[in-house]
């Protein structure tokens, strides 16, 4: 029943390793999101994607870079990772239409949390 | 800049209190205002308000919005120990992308 996967589920990695997060969704969902949470922070946007190949950033894409080559399938990359840049990673989707139809509501996957030495 | 508040910060109860949690929110084109339960993993949907004043309902938890006011709370009445949970609020602005709120750690003791 799993809808949206998430490929790691603990990372450990060095300062200035190249990290790849990869996202999978099975629902046909147009919409798919990278965000991160951080204690007291909530969640924070990193990146977006409406359709494939189409990227916009969010609200703090500074160190991250997106690709969205397939529908169901959105990464995440951190091309020299920071201690900083220590967190949890979670990947979403959801479909566009109205929301009484259930569109925009936000299926999570299971997180992916990353730690950096 | 769309800006969504929750308080408290964090909750600790005993089982069978009844809590309420708050969001706040100023955003432009409000569209709806999501809650999210997050436990150990993924966050799960709770409930998506689009109206003022009308209630949704799953058993023991309740919300509703006040699109005067800008905001919304989460009762949660009888608690259970399973309820112990980050809960988060979201509002979408109508562009496809939701802002979420900072989160309420709610942690209920036995």
């Amino acid at each position: 029943d799993v809808k949206v996967t998430q490929s790691s589920r603990y990372l450990v990695k060095r300062t200035g390793e190249k990290v790849f997060l990869e996202c999978v969704q099975d629902m046909d969902h147009e919409n798919m999101f990278w965000y991160r949470q951080d204690p007291g922070l909530g969640l924070r946007l990193i990146y977006f994607s409406y359709d494939v190949k189409m990227k916009e950033k969010g609200d703090i894409p500074e160190g991250y870079s997106v690709s969205r080559e397939k529908k169901e399938r959105f990464s995440l990359i951190l091309e020299s990772a920071s201690t900083n840049q220590t967190s949890m990673y979670l990947c979403a989707s959801s479909s566009t239409g109205r929301p009484l139809s259930g569109a925009n509501v936000l299926t999570f996957g299971a997180g992916s949390r990353l730690t950096v030495l | 800049e769309d800006k969504v508040v929750q308080s408290p910060l964090s909750l600790v109860v005993h089982e069978g209190d009844t809590v309420t949690l708050n969001c706040s929110y100023e955003v432009t084109n409000f569209r709806s205002l999501l809650w999210y339960k997050q436990e150990k993993k993924a966050p799960t949907f709770l409930f998506m308000l689009t109206s003022s004043g009308i209630e949704k309902k799953s058993g023991r938890l309740s919300s509703i919005l006040d699109k005067k006011e800008l905001f919304s709370i989460l009762n949660i009445t009888a608690t259970q120990t399973g309820d112990s949970a980050i809960y988060l609020c979201a509002v979408d602005n109508a562009g496809n992308m939701l802002t979420f709120g900072g989160g309420t750690r709610l942690m209920v003791k036995p």
